[in-house]
């Protein structure tokens, strides 16, 4: 079973710049997480997808941070425009949404640098 | 209070060794708890987790959870040096079910 796969894996851009990433969460799972990481500390939950809706976004910030993930299934995270601060690790997640226990894959992450 | 605490290491163990690894946690209704490993540069990989009702051993790792005191740990027998790794606490439940993440241990198994 193919895990879940995100694209670019690395991006370098300059401050006020936009940049997009992409995901595509394991086949059959409902809810999709997008988790920004930064050096040092543990992934920090920006927003969670139950099929096409947004579940939780309270920590998106919404004036220059964008997610969608239409049909259900793989997702968009934008950032415009790009701050230092948002040099991070980007990681998608998914998981069968199935209730109870749940458990979260990560894909393997875009590392974002802000110059 | 942070929500979700752990000391950043590094825990330097020697090979053979027991690996001790903690977690505190500050809401009181979390109901699973999760241990991920994370080697430099990857993502997080889920090595165990345990629900609020009891203990758990998966081969040379047992998650033990004391709800009294709102403490996890992760004792890792038999540390081997490809053990060395950051190791995430995770809590889920609560006030919010989000899964909460503490910023991580440092493991560093000595040959």
């Amino acid at each position: 079973e193919a895990g879940v796969v995100q694209s670019p894996r690395y991006k370098i851009i300059e401050k006020r710049q936009s940049v997009a990433f992409w995901c595509n969460p394991i086949s059959g799972h409902a809810t999709l997480y997008w988790y920004q990481q930064i050096l040092g500390q543990g992934p920090k939950l920006l927003i969670q997808f139950q099929n096409n809706g947004v579940v939780d976004d309270s920590q998106l910030p919404k004036d220059r941070f964008s997610a969608e993930r239409l049909k259900g299934v793989d997702s968009t995270l934008k950032i415009q425009p790009a701050k230092l601060e948002d040099s991070a690790v980007y990681l998608c997640a998914s998981s069968p949404g199935t209730g109870g226990l749940d458990t979260q894959y990560f894909g393997p992450g875009t590392r974002l640098t802000v110059l | 209070q942070k929500e979700v605490e752990q000391n950043s290491g590094p825990l330097s163990v020697p090979e053979g060794a027991i690996a001790s690894l903690n977690c505190t946690y500050s809401d009181r209704g979390s109901q699973s708890f999760f241990w991920y490993r994370q080697y430099s540069g990857k993502s997080p990989e889920l090595i165990m987790f345990i629900y609020s009702n009891g203990d758990k051993e998966d081969g040379r790792f047992t998650a033990q959870l004391n709800k009294a005191s709102q403490y996890v740990s992760l004792l890792i027998r038999d540390s081997q040096p490809s053990d060395s790794a950051t190791y995430l606490c995770a809590v889920k439940g609560g006030a919010t079910n989000k899964l909460i993440f503490g910023t991580g241990t440092l493991l560093a198994v000595q040959p």
